[in-house]
C-alpha cells in the first residue's frame, strides 16, 4: 500500500520570502500522480500544483514549484515571495495512474500548517 | 457548473441519532468519495463508487453506509451516531477513465463540520 509523509506539522515563513514544504511517499508503482493541496480556513480544498510521476521536469504554477525526487520518493513544495494570503494548511496527496477500482483515490498526507508573518 | 455541492454545511447530533450527508455532482463524473478530516490524520477514505450502483470500503469505513443509484448523487449515513465520528467530511469526484489532461483530478465539495455530543 502507498503512504505519505509530511514530517513537518507546522512552518512559518517572513512575508515576501520563500518557504519549502516537504514530503515523502513510499510506492511500488512505477507511474502515479502527486498533489499539493492547500486548505484555507475557508476549509475549501484547493489543488495548488500537480506532478506526473513520469515527467523529469518539475512543475511550476507561478510561485508554486516543487522538487520532484523519484528515486528518493520525495515531493517537496516551494512557495516563492509568500504572502499572507498563503497562510494555510497544506497537504501533500498520491494517486496511482490507473482508473480501476480504488485506483481513482487520493492517499493524503496528515498536513503542514504554514503560517505567515508580516 | 455548480461542481461538487454537499449539505448540510454544518450539523450537531446527539449520540446515536441517524443522519445522511448528501453529495451531488453536475461534471457527469463517475468516480466519488468521501473522506472524512481530523486534526493531525489529514484526509482518510471512508467509502467510494465507480459509478452507479458500485460501491466500496475505504480505510474507515465502519459506521457509515454509502448507495449509489444515480451518477450525480453518493450520499453517507451515519445510522448510529457516535462522538468519534465527530469530523469534517468531503466529498469528491473525479472520472474514471482517461479523459484527457485533468481526468485524474479530484474535485472536491465545501466540506461538512459534523459534530456528535
Amino acid at each position: 500500500a502507498q503512504t505519505v509523509t509530511q514530517s513537518q506539522p507546522e512552518m512559518s515563513v517572513q512575508e515576501a520570502e520563500t518557504v519549502t514544504l516537504s514530503c515523502t511517499y513510499d510506492t511500488s508503482e512505477s507511474d502515479y500522480y502527486l498533489f499539493w493541496y492547500k486548505q484555507p480556513p475557508s476549509r475549501q480544498m484547493i489543488l495548488v500544483i500537480r506532478q506526473e510521476a513520469y515527467k523529469q521536469q518539475n512543475a511550476t504554477e507561478n510561485r508554486f514549484s516543487v522538487n520532484f525526487q523519484k528515486a528518493a520518493k520525495s515531493f517537496s513544495l516551494k512557495i516563492s515571495d509568500s504572502q499572507l494570503g498563503d497562510a494555510a494548511m497544506y497537504f501533500c496527496a498520491y494517486r496511482s495512474r490507473g482508473y480501476g477500482g480504488s485506483q481513482g483515490n487520493l492517499i493524503f498526507g496528515k498536513g503542514t500548517k504554514l503560517s505567515v508573518k508580516p | 457548473n455548480a461542481g461538487v455541492t454537499q449539505t448540510p454545511k454544518f450539523q450537531v447530533l446527539k449520540t446515536g441519532q441517524s443522519m445522511t450527508l448528501q453529495c451531488a455532482q453536475d461534471m457527469n463524473h463517475e468516480y466519488m468519495s468521501w473522506y472524512r478530516q481530523d486534526p493531525g490524520m489529514g484526509l482518510r477514505l471512508i467509502h467510494y463508487s465507480v459509478g452507479a450502483g458500485i460501491t466500496d470500503q475505504g480505510e474507515v469505513p465502519n459506521g457509515y453506509n454509502v448507495s449509489r443509484s444515480t451518477t450525480e448523487d453518493f450520499p453517507l449515513r451515519l445510522l448510529s451516531a457516535a462522538p468519534s465520528q465527530t469530523s469534517v467530511y468531503f466529498c469528491a469526484s473525479s472520472y474514471s477513465m482517461d479523459r484527457g489532461l485533468k481526468s485524474h483530478e479530484q474535485y472536491f465539495g465545501p466540506g461538512t463540520r459534523l459534530t456528535v455530543t
